[in-house]
C-alpha cells in the first residue's frame, strides 16, 4: 500500500465551527506532514511529526491544532477559522523526515472552504 | 534567501509535441532536486529525483536535467499526452544539520490540447 488517504475530500465550515481533517498511511513511515496550498501557489509547510512527536511548527496560528494519535494517523483540528484559511490542505508522509532523500508521498488533499 | 523559480508560468502545447520546463534555484545547502506532477485538486506525485552529482534522470517520457554549477534544472516531456496536463513543480531539498526542508517552486501549469 503506497497511498496516503485524506478525509474528507471537501469541507465547508463556518467561522464558529469545529472540524477535523484526517490523514492515514500504512507504509510504515515515521514522518508525517501537513501543508496548506492556496490556488496557483506551491504548498506551504505547516507541521512535521516525527515518530508521533511534533518536530516542526511553522508559526501556524493556534486555530490549527495537529494531533498524531499513532504512527499511521495524523489529524488537523480546526476551530474559529477565517475565510482566508480556505485552501487545499495536503498531508504527506515519508520514511524519516531527517533524510532529504526520502520521498514525501502526498495525499489527494482536503479542499476547505471557510464561510 | 532560499528560492526556487520556474518558467514558464503556463504553457499550452498540442498533443504529441515535446516541451521543456525550466527551474532555477538559489538553495543552500543543496541536497537534491525533485520534479513533481500535480493534477488539479490532487496531491503532488514525484517524477524524478537528482542529487548534486547527477546530470540527468529519466522516467518514461519525462527526462530531467541538472546543472549544479548554474543551479538550473529542466524537465523535458516527450510526445505529450492529454494526461500530461497538470502543474509541474520543482522542489529543492535543503539540508541544514538535522533539519531537512523542501523549497517548492511556483510551478508550471501545462495544458496539452488535442
Amino acid at each position: 500500500d503506497t497511498e496516503v488517504t485524506q478525509t474528507p475530500k471537501h469541507l465547508v465550515m463556518g467561522m464558529t465551527n469545529k472540524k477535523s481533517l484526517k490523514c492515514e498511511q500504512h507504509m510504515g513511515h515515521r514522518a508525517m506532514y501537513w501543508y496548506k496550498q492556496k490556488a496557483k501557489k506551491p504548498p506551504e509547510l505547516m507541521f512535521v511529526y516525527s515518530y508521533e512527536k511534533l518536530s516542526i511548527n511553522e508559526s501556524v496560528p493556534s486555530r490549527f491544532s495537529p494531533e498524531c494519535p499513532n504512527s499511521s494517523l495524523l489529524n488537523l483540528h480546526l476551530h474559529a477559522l477565517q475565510p482566508e484559511d480556505s485552501a487545499l490542505y495536503l498531508c504527506a508522509s515519508s520514511q524519516d523526515w531527517r533524510s532529504s532523500y526520502n520521498e514525501q508521498f502526498f495525499g489527494p488533499g482536503t479542499r476547505l472552504t471557510v464561510l | 534567501k532560499n528560492q526556487v523559480e520556474q518558467s514558464p508560468q503556463s504553457l499550452i502545447i498540442l498533443e504529441g509535441k515535446n516541451c521543456t520546463l525550466q527551474c532555477n534555484y538559489t538553495v543552500s545547502p543543496f541536497s537534491n532536486l525533485r520534479w513533481y506532477k500535480q493534477d488539479t485538486g490532487r496531491g503532488p506525485v514525484s517524477l524524478t529525483i537528482m542529487t548534486f552529482s547527477e546530470n540527468t534522470k529519466s522516467n518514461g517520457r519525462y527526462t530531467a536535467t541538472l546543472d549544479a554549477d548554474t543551479k538550473q534544472s529542466s524537465l523535458h516531456i516527450t510526445a505529450s499526452q492529454l494526461s500530461d496536463s497538470a502543474s509541474y513543480i520543482c522542489v529543492v531539498s535543503a539540508k541544514d544539520g538535522a533539519t531537512n526542508k523542501l523549497i517548492f517552486g511556483t510551478g508550471t501549469l501545462l495544458a496539452v490540447q488535442p
